[in-house]
């Protein structure tokens, strides 16, 4: 079975700063990795996705992710965040067969100060 | 618009009336899936369907039901409520499982309140 931990249940940063949201997995086989971002009182959206090659992959509004095999880690990234990525961010992975269903991560909420 | 549709948004009810959610794609979508949220928990999966009239169970199915008659819907039944059911929901479909990853959109969510 796949688990997702996402180390953080809440990150509080400060307009501009950078910010790294960390999530491991574990799974016994080959699964592809998602980022979700969940903005109040709405559900959810795709941020990106790691399915293959290039291990640093790049999303919407100037997130990006690492995939790191070894360390089974998906890290979510941003230079330099904005009040608007104030939200819930959930990691998620999926097997590569099958129903390919997403299991997901306890989510991290984001908190922007100005 | 290309979306996902739940209704109602916001319930609130008593244990034991049974209540259905209702879901709808308008993508043709084969794969639709219902999951709760809850704090500390993130999402977990209830049941999930290939195609119609096929339906499977996910993580946390009892005390849930579903039905899968036509493609575009995908209805959310609770029986007999009772307040560990008390959880934000949600609806998401994709293409079809399986040969090629597609991606799953979200819909906006119910608030369901059993007291």
């Amino acid at each position: 079975a796949q688990s997702v931990t996402q180390l953080d249940s809440q990150v509080p940063v400060f307009e501009e700063a950078p910010v790294e949201l960390r999530c491991n997995y574990s799974s016994s086989v080959s699964v592809y990795l998602f980022w979700y971002v969940q903005y109040p009182n709405q559900g959810l959206q795709l941020l990106l996705k790691y399915l293959s090659g290039s291990t640093l992959v790049k999303g919407i509004n100037g997130f990006e992710a690492e995939f790191n095999k070894s360390q089974t880690s998906f890290h979510l990234r941003k230079p330099s965040v904005h009040i608007s990525d104030t939200a819930e961010y959930f990691c998620a992975v999926s097997i590569i067969q099958g129903a390919q269903k997403l299991v997901f991560g306890q989510g991290t909420r984001l908190t922007i100060n100005p | 618009e290309a979306q996902v549709t739940q209704n109602p948004r916001y319930l609130i009810t008593v244990t034991g009336k049974k209540l259905t959610v209702t879901c709808s794609q308008n993508m043709n979508h084969e794969y639709m899936s219902w999951y709760r949220q809850d704090p500390g928990l993130g999402l977990r999966q209830i049941y999930y369907s290939m195609n119609v009239e096929v339906t499977d169970k996910g993580d946390v199915p009892e005390g849930y039901k579903v039905s899968r008659k036509e493609k575009r819907n995908f209805p959310l039944i609770l029986e007999s409520p009772s307040p560990n059911q008390t959880s934000l929901y949600f609806c998401a479909s994709k293409l079809r499982a399986g040969g090629g990853i597609y991606e799953q959109y979200f819909g906006p969510g119910t608030r369901l309140t059993v007291t």
